[in-house]
């Protein structure tokens, strides 16, 4: 079942914070965050695997709800690089496979 | 971090004919790997889950005769469109798992069908 991104697009000066969140009506095994710039493939940013989880990498971070239905990526101080679409991919228990939210459009201005 | 490789980058074909797409793991074996079909604006919508030494497994609503996935090896997994149809025109990209879960994605293979 596709997991739900809000919200669908963003639009921010250079430097300030955005979060993306994503939902999901089933408990997950995992979620994982992935950027896709325009005429690329998607790129890794980071993955969750245990309730209350929280974890990032210089200003990209991200968390994992108690319930494990619910994540959120937090972008502080947002840069130019960071523009780009944000694609959660969640995987339900034993399902060995991500399904894809319909992702968040990130647009970074000067 | 691991590194996955598509060819062609793009690929232009008449309706009716096939085209083969290639998925390679350069530095690391990956007897799974995935198929996603993504079109414009839209997100990854997976096609199939390749598996080396077996059938592959479809998702609801693929046609397995007309996408046809072989995984030869630990480090080559195939898609071949078959009779392509204009409405197949779309970016095909493929993954594979990384020692941690994470999906290492190959660059894409942008498919137009005239």
């Amino acid at each position: 079942q596709q997991p739900v991104q809000s919200p669908q697009a963003v639009i921010l000066r250079e430097g300030e914070d955005a979060v993306i969140n994503c939902s999901s009506s089933k408990a997950l095994y995992s979620v994982h965050w992935y950027r896709q710039k325009h005429g690329e493939a998607p790129v890794f940013l980071m993955i969750l695997l245990k309730g209350g989880e929280q974890k990032g990498h210089e200003k990209i971070s991200a968390s994992f709800n108690e319930k494990k239905q619910q994540s959120s990526l937090y972008l502080t101080a947002s840069q130019l690089s960071y523009s780009g679409t944000y694609f959660c991919g969640t995987e339900e228990t034993g399902a060995q496979k991500l399904v894809f939210g319909q992702g968040t459009r990130l647009t970074i201005n000067p | 971090g691991a590194v996955v490789s598509q060819h062609p980058s793009w690929v232009i074909c008449k309706s009716g004919t096939s085209v083969k797409i290639e998925c390679r793991s350069l530095d690391f074996q990956a007897t799974t790997m995935f198929w996603y079909r993504q079109f414009p604006k839209q997100s990854l919508m997976l096609m199939a889950t390749s598996n080396e030494g077996s059938k592959a497994t479809y998702e609801q609503g693929v046609e397995k005769d007309k996408f046809l996935i072989n995984h030869a090896s630990l480090t080559l997994s195939t898609l071949t469109v078959t009779s392509a149809h204009p409405e197949d025109s779309s970016f095909y990209i493929c993954s594979a798992p990384g020692r941690n879960d994470e999906q290492y994605f190959g660059p894409g293979t942008r498919l137009t069908v005239t």
